[in-house]
């Protein structure tokens, strides 16, 4: 079945940077799409950016334009997200999720990965 | 770009309806039937509910229709239950393809 599994749990410091990891499976890698939102504690999602596997062109949101890197591996079926220059406000869970048949919603949702950020 | 409006709670009895709008502007949910619906029980991923407005992934029940009149998206949920208890976040593609999301709604059954 189509799986998306994310690297686990990370504590970092203020202005430290974070690179996560989703290993798809499941389905033919590039042919999907994939995207990544965040969810701070307590709070809604919010749309990061998005990165087509088969290319490796991206889209980021304006918020993180500067501080995001979206890249991908496929010969390990596997999207990364790094996030940098860190701060308290990027504590979240962040998920990443594959775009459907058209790229613009999210059909299958990774379990998630916790980011503490701690001064 | 800035976040859809949803309310930040609706309920109902079990059996009743009950809908949760999403307003956007002309620039993502007027211009674009791009309306994707996700259901949020605590501790838990986002699932997909509605897409394109109004289609159902297989496996989702009837029960739950999405609709759109100019800059505002609906998902309506037909004979409430208990398990549709969970937060319910839309979303709608942007200009410069970007994607937004609304604040969310938390759906109590009572």
């Amino acid at each position: 079945q189509v799986q998306l599994v994310q690297s686990g749990a990370e504590v970092k410091k203020s202005g430290a940077s974070v690179k996560i990891s989703c290993k798809a499976s499941g389905y033919t890698f590039i042919s999907n799409y994939m995207h990544w939102v965040r969810q701070a504690p307590g709070q809604g999602l919010e749309w990061m950016g998005i990165i087509n596997p088969s290319g490796g062109s991206t889209v980021y949101a304006q918020k993180f334009q500067g501080r995001i890197t979206m890249s991908r591996d496929t010969s390990t079926t596997t999207v990364y997200m790094e996030l940098s220059t860190l701060r308290s406000e990027d504590t979240a869970v962040y998920y990443c999720a594959r775009g459907g048949s058209a790229y613009w919603y999210f059909d299958i949702w990774g379990r998630g990965t916790l980011v503490t950020v701690s001064s | 770009q800035s976040a859809l409006t949803q309310p930040p709670s609706v309920s109902g009895s079990p059996g009743q309806s009950v809908t949760i709008s999403c307003t956007g502007t002309s620039s993502d949910v007027g211009s674009y039937g791009r309306v994707s619906w996700y259901q949020q029980p605590p501790g838990t991923a986002p699932k997909l509910m509605i897409y394109e407005v109004s289609t159902r992934p297989s496996g989702v029940p009837d029960r739950f229709s999405g609709s759109k009149s100019g800059n505002t998206a609906s998902l309506t949920i037909s004979g409430l239950q208990a398990e549709d208890e969970a937060d319910y976040y839309c979303s709608s593609y942007s200009s410069s393809s970007t994607l937004v999301f609304g604040g969310g709604t938390k759906v109590t059954v009572l």
